[in-house]
């Protein structure tokens, strides 16, 4: 079993609507949580990054960790097509020198 | 200012043979790190070096990977005798804070094909 789990897709929605990624893992020791987003051939850039448990917000995306379910959680509001690409999560120990990736989930945000 | 550059941006190498993959990071970057990224999957962490010492090298799958920093700025990893298993996209990430912690800036990788 893989240390983060998400699931694949790929996920297709028109545009604006919610669109939720989600992610569960199995290391109690995760502290801090990451989103990327990635385009075909590029590089992923960093959405959002969380410590610990609760909500953080920017712009149209809201991130969530339940420590608890070991669950966290990506919500794009008002999706557009540009926000088509691959989302991975990713997390990493308070003392770690890696992330630990998920396997990403494909979007396409139909206009 | 320049992101994390890789070259090349695609290698097709003959099985058996070496290659080597440069990562030049974000200038005044502590921290390096290489990730091997299968097709349809995610990100898979190979190694990590604070400035020039190599700290943690545990995710390098065989003795044929080894990567260099020689003097805390431009990377390394060079693959000896390739083999098909090693096909993938090497991503080189960088960051200003040493450890796991710092936001990480990706290159665009190197996709890497072994016939």
């Amino acid at each position: 079993q893989k240390e983060v789990e998400q699931d694949p897709g790929p996920l297709s929605v028109p545009e604006g609507a919610i669109v939720s990624l989600n992610c569960t893992y199995s290391n109690s020791a995760f502290q801090y949580f990451m989103w990327y987003r990635q385009y075909s051939r590029k590089g992923p850039e960093l959405l959002m990054y969380t410590y610990s448990s609760g909500n953080k917000e920017d712009g149209r995306f809201t991130a969530q960790v339940d420590k608890s379910s070991k669950y966290i959680s990506l919500f794009i509001r008002d999706s557009q097509p540009s926000d088509s690409a691959t989302y991975l999560c990713a997390m990493s120990e308070m003392t770690g020198n890696q992330f630990y990736f998920g396997t990403g989930t494909s979007l396409t945000v139909i206009p | 200012g320049a992101g994390v550059s890789q070259s090349p941006r695609y290698k097709v190498a003959k099985r058996g043979q070496d290659v080597a993959l440069r990562c030049d990071p974000i200038s005044g970057h502590v921290s390096l790190f290489w990730y091997q990224q299968a097709l349809g999957q995610g990100p898979e962490f190979l190694t990590y070096f604070q400035n020039e010492a190599q700290l943690d090298k545990s995710g390098l799958p065989s003795d044929r990977f080894f990567a260099e920093r020689p003097e805390g700025s431009v990377s390394t990893l060079k693959i000896q005798r390739t083999q098909q298993e090693d096909s993938a996209v090497y991503l080189c990430a960088s960051s200003l804070i040493g450890g796991g912690l710092g936001e990480q800036f990706f290159g665009p990788g190197t996709r890497l094909t072994v016939l």
